[in-house]
């Protein structure tokens, strides 16, 4: 069964740049997951789908980023403008019950 | 709503002694709870879960970790530190709409 897939897996940009970033779940999770993980701290919950419907986006900073899965499927992330305090792991996740799979993250950096 | 307190940042041990790293949680509903391992720029794997039943629970890699509903924790263990176990450990516990909360997180070292 192949993984959650994430594209790139690094980025650099400067602030005031746009920077998009894609997901693909495992074939048949409905639910997916972005995740912003800065260095030294754990994951945090930007926003979730459910199927193409979003569940919560209370901590996704609405001014900047937005997010997409229009098919329910795939998904991507957009941070415009980015800032210096974007850099970060951003990681995407989908479920099957219990357990959250994540992809192995892009890696952004802001200068 | 869930939290997860994960104390210090950075645990050292040498190979094959006892590995225990803590973690506290406070949660509004019955908790679902679960450690994470991260290896350097990869993402995060899971190692163990407690949903319901037993509160032991065995995971892969030889780990362990053990629900206490009355002290709020679900520690982590391994008998006998390898060098391969040397990566980041998260552990979070679940909340409505299946979010994850998760802890800062620890960095495991391994001396040879």
């Amino acid at each position: 069964e192949a993984g959650v897939a994430q594209s790139p897996r690094y980025k650099i940009i400067e602030k005031r740049q746009s920077v998009a970033f894609w997901c693909n779940p495992i074939s048949g999770h409905a639910t997916l997951y972005w995740y912003q993980q800065i260095l030294g701290q754990g994951p945090k919950l930007l926003i979730q789908f459910q199927n193409n419907g979003v569940v919560d986006d209370s901590q996704l900073p609405k001014d900047r980023f937005s997010a997409e899965r229009l098919k329910g499927v795939d998904s991507t992330l957009k941070i415009q403008p980015a800032k210096l305090e974007d850099s970060a792991v951003y990681l995407c996740a989908s479920t099957s019950q219990y357990e959250q799979f994540f992809g192995p993250g892009t890696r952004l950096t802001v200068l | 709503a869930q939290s997860v307190t994960q104390l210090g940042s950075h645990v050292s041990v040498s190979e094959g002694a006892l590995v225990l790293l803590r973690c506290n949680y406070s949660s509004s509903v019955p908790p679902y709870l679960f450690w994470y391992v991260q290896y350097p720029n990869q993402g995060l794997q899971l190692l163990l879960k407690y949903t319901t039943g037993a509160t032991l629970v065995k995971g892969i890699n030889g780990f362990e970790a053990e629900f206490k509903k009355s002290e709020t924790s679900f520690h982590l263990t391994k008998p006998s530190a390898h060098m391969s176990d040397a990566a980041e450990y998260f552990c979070a516990v679940r909340g409505a709409n299946s979010k994850l909360t998760f802890g800062k997180g620890i960095t495991l070292s391994v001396r040879p």
